[in-house]
Parts: structure tokens; sequence; C-alpha cells
């Protein structure tokens, strides 16, 4: 009974390749993220979408696309992989985009680029 | 950006001793979050605050919505080897879709 589930959980590529991170959650939420976590542990939202609508699109390099089929998924592809996508992407999602709806995480993918 | 400011970075402390951490801000939130991450895991929600002067509890725990809206404290009571982590708070404005954290409080245990 995983709220939000996203995988894989640990993700090792190499440069230049093109790879993709799922995310679903069954908690009935409109609202859902992908927040990126740096090695100091500093997180950053990248983008949100709410009912499959995009919403947050903050400065990501455009190699990086979300993609919400649904309200229940968003996927993340990123093209061309560079050394500095390193990092743990967490997927969230809340029941709406508003103020007083707290964010609730799945347990990250940790991206390794060689 | 807008950035929060929390402190202390770290904490070492002894276990069954009390641990305050705070954060602060530029601007004035109208929510502000407490989550603690696990290592390879998820930030996880502890305590959720929505009125300026709110007191909330959550078993150990204690936040405090500051009164001028720019900051928010968390405190643990008689700290336990479980509580070891990262706490993150994060803040959002009315309006505002994105929510933003702090640079995290690591939190270790001596036993």
């Amino acid at each position: 009974d995983t709220a939000v589930s996203q995988t894989p959980k640990y993700l090792v590529t190499q440069m230049g390749n093109d790879k993709s991170i799922k995310c679903e959650q069954n908690l009935g939420h409109d609202t859902m993220y992908w927040y990126k976590q740096d090695s100091k542990k500093f997180l950053k939202i990248m983008f949100s979408y709410n009912n499959k609508e995009l919403i947050i699109n903050e400065t990501v390099p455009n190699r990086f696309s979300p993609k919400s089929p649904d309200k229940a998924h968003l996927n993340l592809h990123i093209n061309s992989l560079e050394l500095g996508d390193s990092a743990v992407y967490f997927c969230a999602s809340s029941q709406t985009g508003d103020f007083n709806s707290p964010l609730h995480f799945g347990n990250g993918t940790r991206l390794t680029v060689t | 950006g807008q950035q929060l400011n929390q402190s202390p970075q770290s904490m070492f402390i002894q276990e069954g001793e009390d641990v305050s951490m705070n954060c602060t801000s530029s601007s004035i939130f109208n929510t502000w979050l407490w989550y603690k991450q696990d290592p390879g895991e998820g930030p996880v929600l502890l305590i959720a605050l929505y009125k300026a002067g709110e007191l909330t509890s959550n078993g150990r725990l204690t936040a405090q919505f500051g009164i001028t809206r720019k900051d928010s404290f968390l405190n643990i009571s008689a700290s336990i080897p479980s509580d070891v982590g990262i706490y993150f708070c994060a803040g959002r404005r009315r309006g505002a879709q994105k929510l933003v954290f702090g640079q995290g409080t690591r939190l270790t245990i001596n036993p």
C-alpha cells in the first residue's frame, strides 16, 4: 500500500544516454511534483503538475521533460545525460496545489551518471 | 530565489537530550512544514503549521509557527536513537504553488 512509489530506486548510466524515471501515487491527489536533491541534501523543485497540467517549471534544462499521462502518474524523461545530473530525484504529491496541502514524497531515485 | 535559512546545519547530542532547530525567511509564509529524512528514503512529514503563533505537537516533537510568519521552530524532547536523520523545514506562501525547503539539520545522537 505504498503511497508514492517511484522506479527505479537506483539508476547508473553513461553520459549522453537517455533515461526515464516513473512515479505513481495511489493517494488520489491532484498535484504531483519532481524535486532534485543534490549532494549537499538541498531539495529543489523542478516541476509540478496539477491534474495532468504543468503548473511549475523551474529553470531546468530542456533535456528534462516531465510527462503526466493521468493525475496518478508523473514520469521524468532525461535526454543526453550529463555528469551534473547525478543526484537523487524525488517524486511527491499533494491533495491540491494550495498552501495548506502538504507534500508526500516517494523514496527517491539515485541517478549516477558516469 | 526564495530561501529558507535553517540552523543549525548539524547537531551532535547525547541520547536523552532535548533538541531545538529553527528556520527563518525574509518573506512571509502561510504554511510551515517540518520533514524528517532517513538515509535512502524520502522526506516524511512530521508537523504542518498553518496559522501564525500555532504550536503543534506530534509525540515528542513540538513545532511553532512564528508570530511574524517569517520563522518556525522544531523541538524534540528526550531524544532517542531513531531520531537520527536530517530534518527539513519547508515553507509556502498563499497562492504560491512552490514549497521551498531549508538546507536541513543533520542530527546525530551518541548513545
